[in-house]
């Protein structure tokens, strides 16, 4: 059970280039997320999607993009990469159970640094 | 919206006890998450509270009181690998916001 996957685990942007952080989950999951990690500033919510086909803003959506296509992915896309956008990212999944729902589980984050 | 409050940080000493205080204000409730993040690592799931009251899980506990938007996570006989952030998250109607964490350091 891989749980999900997020790749890549580092990446070094140019500012202005594009690049797209993939986040895959293997456990039916409907809730999945996406949220950037800053010192002092705790885990952030960029992006969430509720099911295929539905997605919503988070915190901070400036500058990411966000399609769910299927349950299983849900790619996160820098569309000009900006100095301020070097942060650690997790993705993150979790399922409706009963009245609420289960526990998060996070992908192993991808650290980005954007020069 | 949601607002989360727990201390920066805190320092408890090997075989001790521990509380940690989280107090939120929030536009919905659908539960309260506790999780542990090693540096370095992604968090981990260590509690979950949607009803008032204590959960107990081995040396973890956690407590809820939702008229007064308050939770701690109780940790019992710390160990040196317990030294860690430990996050609280509120779920709204659908959106899970995180406080800023608590740094644990475990002295000998």
């Amino acid at each position: 059970n891989a749980g999900v996957t997020q790749t890549p685990k580092f990446q070094v942007l140019k500012t202005g280039q594009s690049m797209t952080l993939q986040c895959a989950q293997d456990m039916n999951h409907e809730y999945m997320s996406w949220y950037r990690q800053d010192p002092g500033m705790g885990l952030r919510l960029i992006h969430y999607s509720v099911g295929a086909g539905i997605t919503d803003q988070g915190e901070v959506p400036n500058g990411y993009n966000v399609s769910r296509s299927t349950t299983e992915d849900f790619p996160l896309r820098l569309l000009s990469a900006a100095p301020s956008q070097t942060s650690v990212y997790f993705c993150a999944s979790s399922s409706p159970i009963g009245g609420g729902y289960t526990e998060a589980f996070f992908g192993q984050g991808t650290r980005l640094t954007v020069v | 919206g949601q607002n989360i409050d727990q201390p920066t940080e805190m320092t408890a000493t090997e075989g001790a006890i521990v509380q940690i205080n989280c107090t939120y204000q929030t536009s919905g409730f659908n539960g309260l998450f506790w999780y542990q993040q090693h540096a370095g690592e992604a968090p981990t799931f260590l509690s979950y509270n949607v009803l008032d009251g204590l959960e107990e899980k081995g040396r973890f506990s956690s407590f809820l009181s939702r008229s007064k938007g308050y939770s701690y996570l109780l940790l019992k006989e710390l160990q040196m690998k317990d030294s860690a952030s430990y996050l609280c998250a509120v779920r709204g109607y659908q959106k899970v916001t995180f406080g800023t964490g608590t740094k644990l350091q475990v002295i000998p």
